[in-house]
């Protein structure tokens, strides 16, 4: 069965430092897609960036990268130049199924890590 | 707006009532997904549309719960005879099943039962 594990509940930085929240997955298939996401207190799901597991470059959005480790099976998300507007819980999250295999194509989340960015 | 939208916002309900939530997506998506999400946890999955067919069902989902699709379009989630542990933030999103993998969520309905 597919899981993801994000072993951090709780993360401070620094604003303007950089940040790494870690999530590690689980699965059998040979073509899969992780995400993050980020919820501020709202409660919205914010999309922030994709990693499909046959790109063979780390995927970047602005200020977001994802750090993939196939043979680790980790797929790390690097907030840089922390601002006050990303504190938000995220959800690292892994596509079930073939993209175009007639799967359902539901996300599996993990915990989630709440970041909190200090003045 | 051109988002995923649900509503209501928030709901507060007596134990045993029934409650229905809805869900609009964007409007070229034909795939619409129902997720539940406790407190401290991450969204779980309850139900799949692809267009009007109902494809998938979570062992989450008892009969006490029942989703609709009617036309294609909007959804609409079903919650009879609420218990507490009915309690939890309901989600829904939507891609298409052509685009990028992103699933585009609406801002949630919370539900709380007494």
């Amino acid at each position: 069965a597919q899981k993801i594990t994000q072993t951090q509940p709780g993360m401070f930085v620094q604003e303007k430092e950089a940040v790494t929240l870690d999530c590690t997955y689980d699965t059998s298939d040979q073509s899969y897609g992780l995400f993050w996401y980020k919820q501020p207190s709202s409660g919205e799901m914010i999309f922030l960036i994709y990693q499909g597991s046959y790109d063979e470059q780390n995927a970047t959005e602005g200020r977001y990268s994802l750090n993939f480790q196939k043979a680790r099976k980790s797929a790390n998300l690097v907030i840089s130049a922390s601002q006050l507007g990303d504190s938000a819980m995220y959800f690292c999250a892994m596509r079930e199924g073939e993209k175009y295999g007639g799967a359902t194509n539901k996300l599996i989340f993990g915990t989630g890590t709440l970041l909190a960015v200090q003045p | 707006d051109t988002g995923v939208s649900q509503d209501p916002r928030h709901k507060i309900t007596k134990r045993g009532q029934n409650v229905t939530f809805r869900c609009d997506p964007i409007s070229e998506h034909n795939r619409l997904y129902w997720y539940r999400q406790t407190l401290g946890q991450g969204p779980e999955f309850l139900t799949y549309f692809q267009n009007e067919a109902q494809l998938e069902k979570s062992r989450l989902l008892s009969d006490r719960f029942s989703a609709e699709r009617p036309k294609g379009s909007f959804s609409t989630l079903e919650i009879q005879r609420t218990e507490q542990g009915d309690s939890a933030m309901y989600l829904c999103a939507s891609r298409h099943s052509t685009g990028n993998d992103e699933q585009f969520f609406g801002p949630g309905t919370r539900l709380t039962v007494l």
